[in-house]
């Protein structure tokens, strides 16, 4: 079974410029997260698909960013425009959907520089 | 919501040594508990975990066990390698909002194992 597939795996743009990270998910798996690491500071949640709706997105910085996932398959947050403190690491994982909490799974991430 | 509290690093300690990192929550009721751990160059990926209290959860020599006496996931090796050089991080539920099982994550302790 394929783990969760995140691309770009790194991405340095300038301020002002737009990017957009995508993630696949585990097969099956109708939760999605979006979470983010600042250098040094704790994981961050950001936001949560339960298949193509927005569950909670509560996490989200501002407006300069926008998640989907169209068909409730993958997913993609774009940043735009992108501004020197989105800087960070992002990670995708997903899980299972049912009661309880079930366990979720990360991929590799996207590193993020804004210059 | 839930909360943890993660020694932390730099820990640099000697091959087959002892290994201890500390993790407390605050949380209501008893959610689910996670360690985490990221590799050099590498997404996060799960450690163990323990789903109910006085649970051990163990996997490649590491051991915590799930105390809601000290509301504590401690977690242990005996003989620590190179290899388990990593940022380890302790996670558990957010249990903020009902139906988004977002994760809420400890700082992050970094361990170097030296030869």
């Amino acid at each position: 079974e394929a783990g969760v597939t995140q691309f770009p795996s790194h991405s340095v743009i300038e301020k002002g410029q737009t990017v957009t990270l995508r993630c696949d998910p585990i097969s099956g798996h109708d939760n999605l997260y979006w979470y983010r690491r600042v250098m040094g500071k704790e994981i961050k949640f950001l936001l949560h698909f339960v298949k193509e709706s927005k569950q909670d997105e509560s996490g989200m910085p501002n407006n300069r960013f926008l998640a989907e996932r169209t068909g409730g398959t993958y997913s993609t947050l774009k940043v735009q425009p992108a501004e020197l403190e989105d800087s960070g690491v992002y990670f995708c994982a997903s899980s299972h959907l049912g009661s309880g909490t079930d366990t979720q799974y990360f991929g590799p991430g996207t590193r993020l520089t804004v210059l | 919501g839930n909360s943890v509290t993660q020694m932390e690093g730099p820990v640099t300690l000697s091959e087959e040594a002892f290994l201890t990192i500390n993790c407390t929550y605050t949380a209501t009721g008893y959610p689910s508990l996670f360690w985490y751990v990221q590799y050099p160059g590498e997404g996060l990926q799960l450690l163990l975990k323990a789903t109910k209290a006085d649970d051990k959860g163990s996997n490649k020599g590491f051991e915590a066990t799930y105390r809601k006496e000290t509301t504590s996931f401690h977690l242990e090796k005996g003989s620590v390698q190179v290899s388990d050089s990593a940022v380890y991080f302790c996670a558990l539920p957010d249990g903020s909002q009902g139906g988004s099982e977002k994760l809420v994550f400890g700082k992050g302790t970094k361990l170097t194992v030296n030869p």
